[in-house]
C-alpha cells in the first residue's frame, strides 16, 4: 500500500471558521490531488500538485485554497467553512507519469461536517 | 455538467457469473481511462486502465473494454466473487492532467 495518510479523519467545525486538512505521503511522488465525495456526484477534483510550490485548481475549486511547501505535504484549506463543504475529503498521490499508467492512490479520507 | 457518467446506481450478481460494469463519457480528448473499487470507510484503490489508443485491457478475473467511437467503457468481472462487492467508479484523464470520476455503481455478488 502507498504510503499516504490524512488528518485529521473527521472533524466536525462551524460556519465561518477555517479547516485545515493535511495530505502527508512517504513515497516521494510529485503528483498530489485533492478530491471530494458527495452523493450523486461521484470524486470531484478540488486543487492538484504536479510539485512543490506548483499547483493548479480543478473542477470545484471555489472555497478552497492549497499548499505544497515540501514534497511528502499538501494541505487543503477552507479559509471560511460553509454547510455546502461538508463532504468527505480524498486525497491521492501519483508517481512521475511517464513511468505510471495514470493510477493515483489514495488515502483513506477525512469525513468534514460543517455545522 | 458530469463528462463521466455511470447511469446504473447499483448491480447485483451471482457468485461465479459475469459483472459488467459501464461507463459512458463525453470528452473526446480523454486519452487515459481508469476504473477503481473502494469499499466503505477507505480511500478507492487501483483496479485497471487503458489507454485510449486501445480497446482492451485484461488482468486477471477483470477486462476493460473501450468503444471510442461510442463513448462508452465496461469492465468485466469474470467469475465473480463475494469479496467484489464494493462500489466501482470510472476515471478519466484529460490531457491538462486533470481526472473525471463517474458516480460509481454499488456491485453486489450474491453468494
Amino acid at each position: 500500500d502507498a504510503g499516504i495518510t490524512q488528518s485529521p479523519r473527521h472533524k466536525v467545525t462551524e460556519t465561518g471558521t477555517p479547516v485545515t486538512l493535511r495530505c502527508h505521503q512517504t513515497e516521494n511522488h510529485r503528483y498530489m490531488y485533492w478530491y471530494r465525495q458527495d452523493p450523486g456526484h461521484g470524486l470531484r477534483l478540488i486543487h492538484y500538485s504536479y510539485g512543490v510550490k506548483d499547483t493548479d485548481k480543478g473542477e470545484v475549486s471555489d472555497g478552497y485554497s492549497v499548499s505544497r511547501s515540501k514534497t511528502e505535504d499538501f494541505l487543503l484549506t477552507l479559509e471560511s467553512a460553509t454547510s455546502s463543504q461538508t463532504s468527505v475529503y480524498f486525497c491521492a498521490i501519483s508517481p512521475e507519469l511517464a513511468f505510471s499508467s495514470y493510477e493515483q492512490y489514495f488515502g483513506p479520507g477525512t469525513r468534514l461536517t460543517v455545522t | 455538467d458530469q463528462q463521466v457518467k455511470q447511469n446504473s446506481p447499483s448491480l447485483s450478481v451471482q457468485e461465479g457469473r459475469i459483472s459488467i460494469l459501464n461507463c459512458d463519457y463525453t470528452n473526446s480528448m480523454f486519452d487515459y481511462f481508469l476504473w477503481y473499487k473502494k469499499y466503505p470507510a477507505e480511500g478507492p484503490t487501483f483496479l485497471i486502465s487503458i489507454s485510449s489508443i486501445k480497446d482492451k485491457n485484461e488482468d486477471g478475473r477483470f477486462t476493460v473494454f473501450l468503444n471510442k467511437s461510442a463513448k462508452h467503457l465496461s469492465l468485466h468481472i469474470v467469475p465473480s466473487q463475494p469479496g467484489d462487492s464494493a462500489v466501482y467508479f470510472c476515471a478519466a484523464r484529460d490531457t491538462g492532467n486533470q481526472f473525471y470520476f463517474g458516480t460509481g455503481t454499488s456491485l453486489t455478488v450474491i453468494p
